[in-house]
């Protein structure tokens, strides 16, 4: 069984940057798999950040195309996502999420991790 | 952009009742990406059904799902307990490339 596991700092101050990293266990992040970012603010609706191939290929939702950036590090087996200039509008749980057995949905999830930006 | 508008927004039903809950797409959306996922409080979300109908591995056979056009079905024929939870419906393919609808609450009447 797949398993995400997300982590990182729980505030961040306005216009600063989020940084969140996801480990990925029991998996290889080398797979031919897309790995995401989705984000849900508090009490509203999922929003698909971004993705990335293990090769490096990435897609952003253009929305955030601007300030997101997500990469891979192989040797940690952990996905990595950052944005900024943030404001009180990026206040979310935020998930990472795999491809792969189900098309293009997605099978395996992390538990989430609650980022708020605040001063 | 896609845009996925899930109904009702909140349904009230009763263990043992069928539910029917709705995601209408503004554009047309390949069957093949449609995914319906559940979600309970302080969890991610779990995938039910991909490819509209085809159910993920251990989900079931209580949940289906269904489309005709632009509109997407996805029914419960029994509600257990475990079953009331919030549903999200997603297509894959469009700008950006996945989009969410904004979730069907299904609460015990």
């Amino acid at each position: 069984q797949v398993q995400l596991q997300e982590s990182g700092p729980g505030l961040v101050k306005p216009s600063g940057t989020l940084s969140l990293t996801c480990a990925v266990s029991t998996d290889s992040i080398s797979r031919s798999n897309w790995w995401s970012w989705v984000r849900q603010p508090p009490g509203k609706g999922l929003e698909w950040i971004g993705e990335i191939y293990h090769s490096g290929s990435t897609n952003y939702n253009p929305s955030l195309k601007s300030r997101v950036t997500i990469s891979v590090d192989k040797s940690k087996s952990q996905l990595s996502l950052k944005l900024s200039s943030v404001t009180a509008a990026d206040t979310a749980v935020y998930f990472c999420a795999r491809t792969g057995e189900y098309s293009y949905a997605y099978g395996y999830w992390g538990q989430g991790t609650l980022v708020t930006v605040s001063s | 952009e896609i845009v996925l508008t899930q109904s009702p927004g909140t349904l009230s039903l009763s263990p043992g009742e069928r539910a029917t809950l709705s995601c209408r797409a503004s554009q047309s959306v390949s069957s093949r990406y449609l995914a319906w996922y559940q979600q309970k409080p302080g969890q991610g979300p779990r995938l039910l059904i991909y490819g509209t109908s085809s159910r993920a591995t251990g989900i079931p056979d209580r949940f289906s799902g269904s489309a005709s056009g632009t509109d997407f079905t996805l029914t419960i024929s029994r509600l257990e307990p475990e079953d009331f939870a919030v549903y999200y419906c997603q297509q894959y393919g469009s700008s950006p490339l996945y989009t969410f609808g904004q979730g069907t609450k299904l609460e015990i009447k």
